[in-house]
């Protein structure tokens, strides 16, 4: 089955404790990207990747950090996560054809 | 600057027809989508829109004109399980894959 997965889908953590959120899709495509939702805010892009080993900033990218190591993985790194960041953040990935952008089913972070 | 701007909620009747609109300033523009999310779940892809036009795909159709800053979403023959978000995205012009989007509609179906 086609799918984007995350993980975990919930986690409530601690100021200052790093942590990681995975993503991982099996379509084998290029494009991935990383957003958070918060109430009247809509989706707002973090990062996003064309390509293994391409990254670039999405519209509020401070305190996170990404990578692309591997196609199918993408990441999503909070080096000293702060309340602010409490959040749902949505991993979506999309080939390069298609328009389709196809959502993993969302992490909900608490940063206390 | 960037903006979109959407409708916060709607309401319509089982069986009607509903417009949600959605008007754009972008920097950049490189295509609109629209997405409904279901509360709780994940956004799901609509439609995609680059070209000025009506673009229709079952109960849906979304409509752009690039001059006006200006797309819609029209959904006929309303049913319960249409009551969802709607969310409108612009596709920036420098990049293809970095997305602005709106605030999103919440659009409640009632019988």
């Amino acid at each position: 089955e086609a799918q984007v997965t995350q993980n975990p889908r919930y986690l409530i953590t601690v100021t200052g404790k790093k942590l990681t959120v995975t993503c991982s899709q099996n379509m084998n495509h290029e494009y991935m990207s990383w957003y958070r939702q918060d109430p009247g805010l809509g989706l707002r892009q973090i990062y996003y990747s064309m390509n293994v080993e391409v990254t670039d900033k999405g519209d509020v990218p401070e305190g996170y950090k990404v990578s692309r190591k591997e196609k199918r993985n993408f990441p999503l790194i909070l080096e000293s996560p702060s309340p602010n960041q409490t959040s749902l953040y949505f991993c979506a990935s999309r080939g390069r054809v298609s328009y389709e952008q196809y959502f993993g089913p969302g992490t909900r972070l608490t940063v206390t | 600057g960037q903006n979109i701007d959407q409708p916060t909620e709607m309401t319509a009747t089982e069986g009607a027809i509903v417009q949600i609109n959605c008007t754009y300033q972008t920097s950049g523009f490189n295509g609109l989508f629209w997405y409904q999310q279901h509360a709780g779940e994940a956004p799901t892809f609509l439609s995609y829109n680059v070209l000025d036009g009506l673009e229709e795909k079952g109960r849906f159709s979304s409509f752009l004109s690039r001059s006006k800053g200006y797309s819609y979403l029209l959904l006929k023959e309303l049913q319960m399980k249409d009551s969802a978000s709607y969310l409108c995205a612009v596709r920036d012009g420098d990049s293809s894959y970095k997305l602005i989007f709106g605030s999103g509609t919440r659009l409640l179906v009632r019988p």
